[in-house]
């Protein structure tokens, strides 16, 4: 079946660092991917999305391309700060709707 | 505001005592989902409902109950709770047939623990 692979945690970087959180996935088909944000004591908020192949979805600095030759969706920011201190989880639907998953999430910590 | 609204957001009960986690949402979404989250697990899908009157089963349904009699409510009902229910629970909403295009909205969750 379908499912969603990323990479363990935590993460811990530094003020500026350069981030990346690695995810793949296993989908029959084309599904849409997905980079949930999760802050302290909150909900899941959707970050980015991308629909079909070689999208690029962005927000907030953050970044991932739809790769279908690799099956990855990885996570990248080019300088992150305090406050991107979060659990990122990486998310596939179906073209259906019908089914969503979610990867187990990524622990991040930015220190100053 | 457009938002799924959970309550309450914690909760410390016995095992065996009834209890139910309300979801609210104010969007006319037709579908509505809960998850659990739990360390190295991820969510996981306990429920999700269509539209008014239809539900299904996710991945974890066992000791869980819904029902969805308005669009707007998808309450979760846990008969006679254990202590493997702790857990931190979110209800999530998405117009249907849209999941695909943007993906759900999530409440702020319920922190849930069964002594």
């Amino acid at each position: 079946g379908d499912s969603v692979t990323q990479m363990e945690g935590p993460v811990t970087l530094s003020e500026e660092a350069f981030l990346t959180i690695n995810c793949t996935y296993t989908a029959t088909g084309y599904p849409s991917l997905f980079w949930y944000v999760q802050y302290p004591g909150e909900g899941l908020q959707l970050l980015l999305k991308a629909t079909k192949a070689d999208d690029k979805g962005s927000n907030k600095g953050f970044e991932a391309t739809y790769r279908k030759e690799t099956t990855s969706f990885h996570l990248e920011k080019g300088s992150v700060q305090v406050s991107d201190s979060a659990v990122y989880f990486c998310a596939l639907s179906d073209r259906t709707g019908n089914q969503f998953y979610f990867g187990t999430g990524t622990s991040l910590t930015v220190i100053p | 505001e457009a938002q799924v609204t959970q309550n309450p957001r914690y909760l410390i009960t016995v095992t065996g005592k009834k209890l139910t986690v309300t979801c609210s949402q104010n969007m006319n979404h037709e579908y509505m989902s809960w998850y659990r989250q739990d360390p190295g697990l991820g969510l996981r899908q306990i429920y999700y409902s269509m539209n008014v009157e239809v539900t299904d089963k996710g991945d974890v349904p066992e000791g869980y109950k819904v029902s969805r009699k308005e669009k707007r409510n998808f309450p979760l009902i846990l008969e006679s709770p254990s202590p493997n229910q702790t857990s931190l629970y979110f209800c999530a909403s998405s117009l249907y047939g849209t999941i695909f295009e943007g993906g759900y909205t999530f409440g702020s969750g319920t922190r849930l623990t069964v002594v």
